[in-house]
């Protein structure tokens, strides 16, 4: 069974910093792309970034650029997200999310509540 | 920020069929496959349909899609009450370089 289970949010200032982690299992995780997407309470899903299997391919949604960094440790079934210079419209409960190849976003994880102070 | 655009609601009585539509342009419908995800309050979205009309082991077929041109669509025949949650479209889009997220719908059933 797909497992993917995230963590590291919690309450951070503004102008912080934060890494996010998702513990994948049940599939050969280093042969997917993997995502970040997050959601604002009440509101839509928005994409934040996607990573392939080895790392040699990243992208980010355009207004996260320089502040969000996506990567992988395969060794460790591992997904990151570090954030950077927060602001308090990142707050939002972010999700990791399983690409199928020709299926699109297919499993996601729980998701982690990140909260920036003003 | 949402490029796809979906009805805020839809509503049917129970045993009804209800559509969801889902707009968007060439850079995404138009060029790359649609998938629907549920989401219950409180909980992670879940994947409803993939590829346009294809549904993951486990989703009744109560539930179906289609896409024409740049548009895409998602049905729900045999209406229950559990099927009033939200329901959200997505698809990559090439020229944002990125997936990209219905506004999307709150299904109620009367």
């Amino acid at each position: 069974e797909v497992q993917l289970v995230e963590s590291g949010g919690g309450l951070v200032q503004r102008g912080g910093s934060l890494r996010l982690s998702c513990a994948a299992s049940g599939f050969s995780f280093s042969s997917y792309w993997m995502h970040w997407v997050r959601q604002v309470p009440g509101k839509g899903p928005v994409w934040v970034s996607r990573i392939n299997g080895d790392e040699s391919t990243t992208t980010y949604a355009e207004s996260l650029k320089g502040r969000f960094t996506i990567s992988r440790d395969n060794a460790k079934n591992t997904l990151y997200l570090q954030m950077s210079s927060l602001r308090a419209e990142d707050t939002a409960v972010y999700y990791c999310a399983r690409e199928v190849p020709f299926c699109g976003v297919y499993n996601w994880g729980q998701g982690t509540l990140v909260t920036v102070s003003s | 920020q949402s490029v796809l655009t979906q009805p805020p609601s839809a509503s049917g009585t129970p045993g009804q069929r209800v559509t969801i539509s889902c707009s968007g342009s060439t850079s995404n419908i138009g060029t790359n496959p649609v998938n629907w995800y549920q989401q219950l309050p409180g909980t992670a979205p879940k994947l409803l349909i993939y590829t346009n009309n294809q549904r993951p082991s486990g989703v009744p077929d109560r539930f179906s899609g289609s896409k024409s041109g740049t548009s895409a669509s998602l049905a729900i025949s045999g209406l229950q009450s559990e099927d009033e949650v939200d329901y959200y479209c997505a698809a990559w889009d090439d020229g944002l370089k990125g997936y990209v997220f219905g506004t999307g719908t709150k299904v109620s059933v009367l």
